[in-house]
């Protein structure tokens, strides 16, 4: 199994208060992503990121934003979270975009997160 | 731009029957098609990908899937079904020129006894 991890795995906040969802990677893949996953929508992109300090938009990036100081780390932030915001969050690693591997991602345990 | 299309959100179907999940997809360049799937509670794992080459793609736990692009579709089959395969099922497509993945919204396999 890849190694990927996500913290924390469960969390229960309130609306208004900053939340920090962590995931950490030990493969040395070059991509890593943030998705959310609700009933009847499937997998959502919200943020990815491309290498250190490179990230880009997804579908769903409003009130969400990340960061990636180092390659193994990859920081998904709700600013100040709704009751909208109330999902599962999946972290997902890739080595590449083409050749061999084409896009193949890999995914973390996933974060419940629920906002009151 | 690209897109994915799962064509039943549920299928119901009794254990060691055949099963086929469908799944089109949209896309002006070469693709990359998967099929992912989520046992409750867990990540998503992948089942198997086309990339290039033969259309007919084998992946893990006897699953299959059929590259057809006159019809854009990749359907995933399994000839017998177990109660073990009662999970949602994702079909993503991707391409070359593209870093990220578009996935349907899944389907969810229901064994019956």
């Amino acid at each position: 199994d890849a190694g990927i991890t996500q913290s924390p795995r469960h969390k229960v906040t309130e609306t208004g208060t900053p939340v920090t969802l962590r995931c950490h990677q030990t493969e040395n893949h070059r991509y890593m992503y943030w998705y959310r996953q609700d009933p009847g929508h499937g997998l959502r992109l919200i943020h990815y990121s491309y290498g250190v300090k490179d990230t880009d938009k997804g579908e769903v990036s409003d009130g969400y934003s990340v960061s990636r100081s180092k390659t193994e780390d990859f920081l998904l932030t709700l600013e100040s979270a709704t009751s909208s915001q109330t999902s599962v969050y999946f972290c997902a690693i890739s080595e590449s975009i083409s050749g061999t591997l084409g896009n193949e991602q890999f995914f973390g345990p996933g974060t419940r997160l629920t906002v009151l | 731009a690209q897109s994915v299309t799962q064509l039943d959100s549920q299928v119901p179907v009794f254990e060691e029957a055949p099963v086929e999940l469908r799944c089109n997809y949209s896309s002006s360049v070469s693709v990359y098609l998967f099929w992912y799937v989520q046992y409750p509670n867990q990540g998503l794992q992948l089942l198997l990908k086309y990339l290039s080459g033969s259309t007919l793609v084998k992946g893990i736990n006897g699953f299959e899937a059929e590259f057809n692009k006159s019809q854009t579709s990749f359907h995933l089959r399994k000839p017998s079904v177990h109660i073990s395969d009662t999970a949602e099922y994702f079909c993503a497509v991707s391409d070359q020129e593209d870093d990220k993945i578009i996935f349907g919204k899944g389907t969810r396999l229901h064994i019956l006894p």
